[in-house]
Formats: structure tokens, sequence, C-alpha cells
């Protein structure tokens, strides 16, 4: 236990579906994260949040979405999906301190949009 | 299990070997580095870090080598078990951990 809980571990859907991935944090760290792993690339950061403020996105296309209500909730809803978009989302959260902080992530939501 | 690369090195030792990983990091400036650990079926677990200040750094089992002046990053680990069995990564970053670039991944296989 990482205590980062991600949901759904599967998720499959169509292009044309609206789904959500959901991430819970019980680390009571300021700072979440999304990833996204796929098959041949390294792990690639999507979004920061620091505060429930988003602070980095790194260049992701608009059909994703994501959204802090809080420090430990964490979401990534998900919208006319394209089928090289399925891969395996990572959430993460850490305690943003001077010069680094230890990132947590959690077990990963695996999508497969067909 | 997951599958995170078609293409990762893979390193395969016998149980109780040492085992080196190596990484090489691509940007100068980065001064904090991590290795990650992550097994079939789960997220990447920290293992060690290391900053800039140093060139080296132990843990249980496990030492962190950073050589700046060719950007290289190695993990040994000491007296393998079948539970280090798992993809390896290095991350590397500047100015605090948000901004983590982590490098493609081995595979390390612990044959009995």
């Amino acid at each position: 236990e990482t205590g980062v809980t991600q949901t759904p571990r599967h998720l499959v859907m169509g292009m044309t579906n609206k789904k959500s991935l959901k991430c819970e944090q019980h680390l009571g760290h300021n700072a979440m994260y999304w990833y996204k792993q796929s098959a041949k690339k390294p792990l690639e950061l999507m979004f920061v949040y620091n505060f429930k403020e988003q602070t980095e996105n790194n260049s992701v296309p608009s059909r994703f979405s994501p959204e802090c209500p809080n420090s430990s909730h964490l979401f990534l809803h998900l919208h006319t999906l394209q089928p090289e978009d399925s891969a395996l989302y990572l959430c993460a959260s850490s305690q943003v301190v001077a010069g680094g902080g230890e990132l947590f992530f959690g077990e990963g939501s695996r999508l497969t949009v067909l | 299990g997951e599958s995170v690369g078609l293409h990762l090195p893979t390193l395969s030792v016998q149980e109780g070997d040492n085992s080196i990983i190596n990484c090489a990091y691509s940007n100068s400036a980065s001064d904090y580095f991590i290795w990650y650990k992550q097994e079939s079926g789960k997220g990447p677990q920290f293992i060690i870090d290391i900053r800039s200040n140093m060139d080296k750094r132990q843990g249980q089992r496990v030492t962190v080598l950073l050589n700046k002046t060719v950007k290289h990053l190695s993990l040994q680990i000491a007296a393998t078990q079948p539970g280090d069995s798992a993809v390896y990564f290095c991350a590397e970053t500047f100015q605090g951990a948000q901004k983590l670039v982590f490098g493609q991944g081995t595979r390390l296989t612990i044959n009995p």
C-alpha cells in the first residue's frame, strides 16, 4: 500500500464514451500528478497540481481533462479518446519541499480504447 | 503482468549475485536523481535518491552512483533476491522533483 488509491484499475471504453479516472491520496501531501505509461515510451508527465491549482500541463490534448477538487483527490475526465490513448495512467502524490519530494504512485488505471 | 516497453534493455542475474543497472541522463542541469522499481501490476516504487552534490549513496542492499562528468547514474543491488525482479527506472529533475523525467527502464530478471 502506497497510500495512493486509483479507481478503476481497468477500464475499456469506446471512442465516443465519457469516463473518469479517480485518484485519492491518504498521505496528506500537497501535490498530485497524472502520468501516462505507454508500451513503447517512458513515463510521461501529464498534469501537476499544487494545493489544488494546476501548475503543469505537459501539452496534453484537451480530450483529457483533469480536476482537483481538493488536495486529496484528483480526477482525469476522458472523452472522445483515440485508440492510441490506450495506456496505464498513473496517479502520484508528493509533499513539495525545497529541493525535491518523493513521488508516491498508485497502482494505475489500465485504459483500453476500442 | 504489465508491459512497460517492448524495447526495454534487459538484465538477467543469478539469485544471490550482485546486479548493476545503468542509466544515462540527458540534462546537465539536473540536480536530483531517483531510482524507481516497478513490479508487474503495480505502480513505480521509490528505491533511493541522490542529489548532485553527492557521488554515492547507500541504502539497504542498494547503492546509487552518480557520475556527473559523463551524466551517468547506476543502481547496484547486492545479493539479489527473486523479489528484485522488476523494471527499474531512473529519473532526473532539477529545482525539485515535480517535473521528473523518466528513463525507459531496465527489466531485471532474477534466475533461481
